[in-house]
């Protein structure tokens, strides 16, 4: 059962790259997210979707686009990468929106942006 | 904006005491939940809690919620090297899909 898998695991851009950060899943869940973790921010909310076709935004959505053509995929695109980017993402499922249900994360993305 | 917050946001401390980690918000939460995590990996989920007041135990863990649902708290009895992480809430409000994390507190635990 591979749950929430993302891709890469480690990337290092230059300032004004753009670049795409995969998450797939295989839960059959209908809502997913991106979060960005920085040291003492906990993690904060950049995009999120409900279901496939429907995205919305979350805290920092700003240099950050997403899109859901599928249930079980969920790309985050840097569309010009800059230092502030640098950054832990971390992509996520559950099976609903509400708080009430579990969410599961993949490993992580450790992204570095020069 | 970051709607929760976390404290302390580091705490050291030796095997075998105890400590309380808190989660505080001005907004009133449909549910509450926290996660820990460990280096490398991302959250894991350890309790969910939905009714103001609600107690809930996980072996040396008990978690609360607020009679008001705006802010909870994690006790931890005993305290072992294995309970080292960052320890983070979550909350959504009703009505949304927004799902948002507080600031976190990074335990370490000493033998």
């Amino acid at each position: 059962n591979a749950g929430v898998t993302q891709t890469p695991k480690f990337q290092v851009l230059k300032t004004g790259q753009s670049m795409t950060l995969q998450c797939a899943q295989d839960m059959n869940h209908e809502y997913m997210s991106w979060y960005r973790q920085d040291p003492g921010m906990g993690l904060r909310l950049i995009h999120y979707s409900v279901g496939a076709g429907i995205t919305d935004q979350g805290e920092v959505p700003n240099g950050y686009n997403v899109s859901r053509s599928t249930t079980e995929d969920f790309p985050l695109r840097l569309l010009s990468a800059a230092p502030s980017q640098t950054s832990v993402y971390f992509c996520a499922s559950s099976y609903q929106g509400a708080g009430n249900t579990e969410a599961f994360f993949g490993q992580g993305t450790r992204l570095t942006v020069v | 904006t970051q709607l929760l917050e976390q404290s302390p946001q580091f705490l050291s401390i030796q095997e075998g005491e105890n400590l309380t980690v808190y989660c505080n918000s001005s907004s009133v939460f449909s549910s509450l939940q926290w996660y820990r995590q460990e280096p490398g990996e991302g959250p894991v989920l350890l309790v969910t809690v939905v009714t103001g007041g609600e107690v809930k135990k996980l072996k040396r863990l008990t978690f609360q919620f607020g009679d008001a649902r705006k802010d909870s708290s994690l006790h931890i009895t005993a305290a072992q090297p294995g309970d080292t992480g960052l320890y983070l809430c979550a909350a959504s409000t009703s009505g949304t899909y927004k799902y948002i994390f507080g600031t976190g507190t990074r335990l370490k635990v000493l033998a």
